[in-house]
């Protein structure tokens, strides 16, 4: 069956400006979860969605925020870039206890 | 909240050799304990884990044991391959709902 799909892979952005990036879960998995990987900070949780409804939240300022669609497919955005958020962001799913990645995002903000 | 520790942060060893890597928990209501594996470009991948009413749990090369009265639990990986060369990734959760809480990380070579 078909991974955890995030995209884009790669993005470029400007302090101040906005992003939003994707996730499409393996099908049929209904929780959807976003962290943050940088080699300071290593793996850090943003969110979580399950069934369009953000079941839990990690300690990230209001600028990161998300949404998930009927079909489990999420997005997440984060307003204001600072140059701290250059990071690899990943997307994981899960049916049961263990999650599944995807490849992640690399956002560079300049 | 739960804080994970990870050690050690990089361990070399000879094609062949075992690696061991250990983690500590402090929150006592975790109950599950996944072992993850990142390779240069790619998201982490699930390679073992391990609920709270298992001490050990093994499949081929990996072992996990868990030391609930302790908090620590640790992988073993025997017969190395150069491809088990990755970072390593322990993590703990209360369980389902729950999100993980990761270690540092674990920077493994194995040398040929």
């Amino acid at each position: 069956k078909a991974g955890v799909t995030q995209t884009p892979r790669y993005l470029i952005k400007t302090r101040g400006q906005q992003v939003t990036l994707s996730c499409s879960p393996i099908s049929g998995h209904r929780s959807v979860s976003w962290y943050q990987q940088t080699p300071g900070q290593g793996l850090q949780f943003l969110f979580e969605y399950f069934s369009e409804t953000q079941r839990n939240k990690g300690n990230f300022p209001g600028r990161f925020s998300g949404r998930q669609f009927s079909n489990s497919r999420s997005e997440m955005n984060v307003s204001t870039l600072e140059l701290g958020d250059s990071a690899l962001y990943l997307c994981a799913s899960r049916q049961d206890y263990g999650y599944t990645f995807g490849s992640g995002t690399r956002l560079t903000v300049v | 909240g739960e804080n994970v520790e990870q050690h050690p942060s990089t361990l070399s060893v000879q094609e062949g050799d075992s690696a061991v890597i250990k983690c500590t928990y402090s929150d006592s209501a975790s109950n599950y304990f996944p072992w993850y594996k990142q390779e240069l470009g790619k998201g982490p991948q699930l390679i073992i884990d391990i609920r709270s009413n298992v001490g050990e749990k093994k499949d081929q090369r990996i072992a996990v044991t868990l030391n609930k009265t302790a908090k620590h639990f640790s992988l073993h990986i025997t017969e190395t391959q150069p491809e088990d060369s990755a970072v390593y990734f322990c993590a703990a959760t209360p369980g389902w709902g729950q999100n993980f809480v990761f270690g540092p990380g674990t920077r493994l070579s194995v040398l040929p």
